[in-house]
C-alpha cells in the first residue's frame, strides 16, 4: 500500500541553523511523484516542489534543497540558514493513482 | 488571481444540523478534492472528483456527500453533523486527474460541531 512517513513530528532549531526534514515513502508503482507542501501559521497550504521517480537529481531553490534517494525510498528536505519565516508545518506527499496521499507533517519551529 | 475559493471560512453548528461547504476554482482545472485536517493526522482525503461528472470516495467519506456542480464548483455536504466532524476542511484542485500534478488549495473552512 502507498504510504508516506514523516517520523519527525516536531523540530525546533535556532535561526541560521540548517535543518533537514525526513520523508520516507512506500509505493508499489514504478512511476510515481513526490511533493512537498508548506503550511505556515496562517493556515494555507503552499506547493513547494514536485519530483518524478525517474529524476534523482537533487534540487536546490535558494535556501531550500531536496534529496531524492530511490534506494532508500526517501525524499528529504533541507533548509539552509533557517529563518523565522520558515516556521511552518511541512507535508511530504506521494502520488497514488488519481490522487495524492500526504504524510502527517512535521512542525518546524525556528527560534530567534 | 482568486485560485481556489472556499466559503464559509468559519462555521459553528449544532449536532444534527446540516451544512454545505462551497468550493470554486478559476484555473480551469479538471480535478477537485476535499480534505479534512485534524491535529496529528495530516490531511485526509474525503472525496474527490477526477473530472466533471465523476466523484469518488477517499479515505474518510462516511458522513459526507459531494456534488461536482460544474467544472468550477465542488461542494461538500454534511447531512447530520457530528462532533467528530469538527475539523479544518480544505478544498483543492489540480489540472488533471493524473496524480503527477500539484494540487492548489483554498484557505480552508474551520468547522466546529457542538
Amino acid at each position: 500500500a502507498q504510504k508516506v512517513t514523516q517520523a519527525q513530528t516536531e523540530i525546533s532549531v535556532v535561526e541560521k541553523e540548517d535543518v533537514t526534514l525526513d520523508c520516507v515513502y512506500e509505493t508499489r508503482d514504478t512511476t510515481y511523484y513526490l511533493f512537498w507542501y508548506k503550511q505556515p501559521p496562517s493556515g494555507e497550504l503552499v506547493f513547494l516542489i514536485r519530483r518524478n521517480s525517474f529524476d534523482e537529481q537533487n534540487e536546490i531553490s535558494g535556501r531550500y534543497s531536496w534529496n531524492f534517494q530511490k534506494s532508500t525510498s526517501s525524499f528529504n528536505f533541507t533548509i539552509t540558514a533557517s529563518q523565522v519565516v520558515d516556521s511552518a508545518v511541512y507535508f511530504c506527499a506521494l502520488s497514488d493513482n488519481d490522487k495524492i496521499i500526504f504524510g502527517k507533517g512535521t512542525r518546524l519551529h525556528i527560534l530567534p | 488571481n482568486a485560485g481556489v475559493t472556499q466559503t464559509p471560512k468559519f462555521q459553528v453548528l449544532k449536532t444534527g444540523q446540516s451544512m454545505t461547504l462551497q468550493c470554486a476554482q478559476d484555473m480551469n482545472h479538471n480535478s477537485m478534492y476535499w480534505y479534512r485536517q485534524d491535529p496529528g493526522m495530516g490531511l485526509r482525503l474525503i472525496y474527490y472528483s477526477a473530472s466533471e461528472g465523476t466523484t469518488d470516495k477517499g479515505e474518510v467519506p462516511n458522513g459526507y456527500n459531494v456534488s461536482r456542480l460544474n467544472k468550477r464548483e465542488f461542494s461538500l455536504r454534511l447531512e447530520s453533523a457530528a462532533p467528530s466532524q469538527t475539523s479544518v476542511y480544505f478544498c483543492a484542485s489540480s489540472e488533471s486527474g493524473n496524480s503527477n500534478q500539484p494540487q492548489h488549495f483554498g484557505d480552508g473552512t474551520r468547522l466546529s460541531i457542538l
